[in-house]
């Protein structure tokens, strides 16, 4: 099973939204709506964002959101603050009770 | 408050064996299922296996090396490992998954396998 494709990294200022996209292929991303996606700060455990392509966790901001299409998913932060800096993680449930993450992205707060 | 917390990792050979420990509280313990993530120190996250009441299922990279079973009556989760390589070495991650999600996660236990 190959990773799913993420940017290396991306940047935006305070206030400003930001995009990071997911690749899969039809076998994964395309196939179920069951994408998650995850924050880690340096040294810490991952934090789970969102869950089933575009749902919330009890306590995260609706500063952020997910959506898919086709073989892509995306998760959008808006409002970026200096907290929000941190690796995202996006990760696919791949069937045959399998799951497939992303190679993640540094997101840099300017 | 839902608490995972990892032990066992350590420095070893390669081809030698461990068995990491995923003490769970706050929860019931068996009514969810369990899973196993690594990272590769200053890369991206991996999923290794994952267990329920149904069975269980690995990575292909790790398949037919490593066995992960769980203790419903001690809370605990495990995951047995064999013919460790070097590429083996990552902080190893146990979580709680629900609706196809990692809800929770422990705070991993790094395993280094080196000559």
């Amino acid at each position: 099973q190959s990773a799913l494709t993420q940017p290396a990294s991306v940047s935006g200022s305070p206030g400003q939204s930001i995009t990071i996209s997911c690749t899969g292929t039809s076998s994964d991303v395309g196939s179920y709506n069951l994408v998650s996606w995850y924050q880690q700060h340096p040294g810490k455990a991952p934090k789970l964002m969102i869950y089933e392509g575009s749902k919330w966790p009890s306590g995260v901001s609706n500063r952020f959101s997910g959506s898919k299409s086709g073989n892509t998913a995306s998760l959008t932060i808006s409002g970026l603050q200096a907290e929000d800096e941190a690796d995202y993680y996006c990760c696919s449930y791949a069937g045959s009770t399998n799951w497939v993450f992303g190679g993640g992205t540094k997101l840099t707060v300017l | 408050e839902v608490q995972l917390v990892e032990s066992g990792g350590g420095l070893l050979q390669p081809g030698g064996s461990l068995r990491l420990s995923c003490a769970a509280s706050g929860f019931t313990f068996s009514r969810y299922s369990m899973h196993w993530v690594r990272q590769t120190p200053g890369k991206g996250l991996v999923w290794v296996s994952r267990i329920n009441s149904d069975g269980s299922s690995y990575a292909d990279s790790v398949k037919g090396r490593f066995t992960i079973s769980r203790d419903n009556a001690k809370n605990t989760l495990y995951l047995q490992m064999n013919s460790l390589r070097a590429e083996d070495t990552a902080v190893y991650y146990c979580a709680r998954a629900e609706d196809y999600a990692f809800q929770h996660w422990g705070q991993g236990t790094l395993v280094t396998v080196s000559s």
